[in-house]
């Protein structure tokens, strides 16, 4: 069974650019969750979505967004980019369901410049 | 808000030393917890999860943790470590049966030779 496969894996963009990463879950899981992964901050959560939905969202700015297509694949996109924004963007991915746990791909790097 | 909180940065071991590494949670009702490594250059990975049931809960590679409720408490154990644990690892915390985790900003481990 193939795991979470997230593209690019790499990527260096220039400030004020936009990106957009790609998440293909799991096949038969419908849940979507990012996380960005900072050295300072560890791991936050951006959102997930279920089902082609937004089920939630973490405290991250609108420049942030995200999508789920109907085959579960997910984007996320980040306009105007800052320095900030370098980190390593996590997708996980999901059963519905008691004890279910979530299963991470490799991540992208970006580093913004 | 929901915290996760991870008493130690960074452990540094002997080969065959025993570990236990502390995991807090700040949420009160029922909570489904999990550890998961990062290997160097590798993706995060499960280790073990705990959502009902006994409160000692065995993973792989010989790790256990213990769900002490009064405590909020989830720590990690390995009775003796070798140098492939070296990693960092992380707890995390996700409400009721499903959505987001949330992680503690981890506990890097190294293992000496």
């Amino acid at each position: 069974k193939a795991g979470v496969t997230q593209t690019p894996r790499y990527l260096i963009k220039t400030r004020g650019q936009q990106v957009t990463l790609s998440c293909s879950p799991i096949s038969g899981h419908r849940s979507v969750s990012w996380y960005q992964q900072t050295p300072g901050q560890g791991l936050q959560f951006l959102f997930e979505y279920f089902s082609e939905t937004q089920r939630n969202k973490g405290n991250f700015p609108g420049r942030f967004s995200g999508r789920q297509f109907s085959n579960s694949r997910s984007e996320m996109n980040v306009s105007t980019l800052e320095l900030g924004d370098s980190a390593l963007y996590l997708c996980a991915s999901s059963l519905e369901g008691r004890g279910t746990e979530a299963f991470f791909g490799q991540g992208t790097r970006l580093t913004v410049v | 808000a929901q915290s996760v909180s991870q008493h130690n940065h960074h452990v540094i071991l002997s080969e065959a030393a025993s570990l236990e590494l502390g995991c807090n949670y700040s949420y009160g009702g029922t909570v489904n917890l999990f550890w998961y490594v990062q290997y160097p250059g590798q993706h995060l990975q499960l280790l073990l999860k705990y959502f009902s049931g006994d409160p000692l809960v065995k993973g792989i590679k010989g790790f256990e943790a213990e769900f002490i409720k009064s405590k909020f408490s989830f720590n990690l154990r390995k009775p003796s470590v070798q140098w492939s644990d070296t990693a960092e690892y992380f707890c995390a915390v996700r409400r009721g049966s499903q959505g987001n985790l949330i992680f503690g900003k981890g506990t890097k481990l190294s293992v000496k030779p």
